[in-house]
């Protein structure tokens, strides 16, 4: 079975450009998370996608956005991008919202650069 | 607000060592979820093991035991005879009921040398 894909491993952007990642879950989960793991910030939770909509948002600014398609893949998208958004970004997929014990399986991560 | 100090931020062991990896959790709710992840040199996280808050039973997994105590808010990790292939980041994490979103630790990195 296939794990958590994501898209691109490695993105460049200069400050101010528009970054979008992507993520395709494990066949069969509704849920997508996305965290960031920034340098010396650890992991924070970004945004919970589930079944199409938005469940919940992390302490990120509105320019972090994203959005999940009817196959359950799902895009983050960064505008306006600042030098502190470089980091790694995982996405995550569950089997579904709830209950909050479903483990979740992380992907490779996209490493955004921003310069 | 929920919060996980994982006090540890790098431990270095050589191998065959025993090495206990530290969590200390916070939350008021009564019904949770703790989690230890490994995040290997490659990146990606990898699912190790998941505790309730009603089950206090500490579980082994080969060279791999966890430590659950409610008293003291903590689920401690213990590599038994660590090897090389244990070296990596190891996050612990904290869910709440109805809420699917994890809040990790800073992470720990250990260090097995030969």
């Amino acid at each position: 079975e296939a794990g958590v894909t994501q898209s691109p491993t490695h993105l460049i952007k200069t400050r101010g450009q528009q970054a979008t990642l992507r993520c395709s879950p494990i066949s069969g989960h509704t849920s997508v998370y996305w965290y960031q793991q920034a340098l010396g910030l650890g992991l924070q939770f970004l945004l919970w996608y589930d079944e199409g909509e938005e469940r919940n948002r992390g302490n990120f600014p509105p320019r972090f956005s994203g959005r999940q398609f009817p196959n359950y893949s799902s895009e983050l998208n960064v505008n306006a991008l600042e030098l502190e958004d470089s980091a790694l970004y995982l996405c995550a997929s569950s089997l579904r919202s709830a209950p909050a014990y479903n483990e979740q399986f992380f992907g490779p991560g996209t490493r955004l650069t921003v310069l | 607000a929920q919060k996980v100090t994982q006090a540890q931020t790098e431990i270095s062991v050589v191998e065959k060592e025993d090495v206990t990896l530290d969590c200390v959790y916070e939350t008021r709710d009564t019904t949770y979820y703790l989690f230890w992840y490994k995040q290997p040199p490659s990146g990606e996280l990898v699912f190790l093991i998941r505790r309730n808050s009603f089950d206090e039973q500490n579980e082994i997994s080969g060279r791999y035991s966890w430590n659950f105590q409610k008293s003291t808010s903590s689920f401690n990790f213990t590599i038994t005879a660590s090897q090389v292939v244990d070296s990596a980041v190891y996050f612990c994490a904290l869910s709440l009921s109805g809420y699917s979103t994890l809040t990790f630790g800073k992470g720990t990195m250990l260090l097995v040398s030969p």
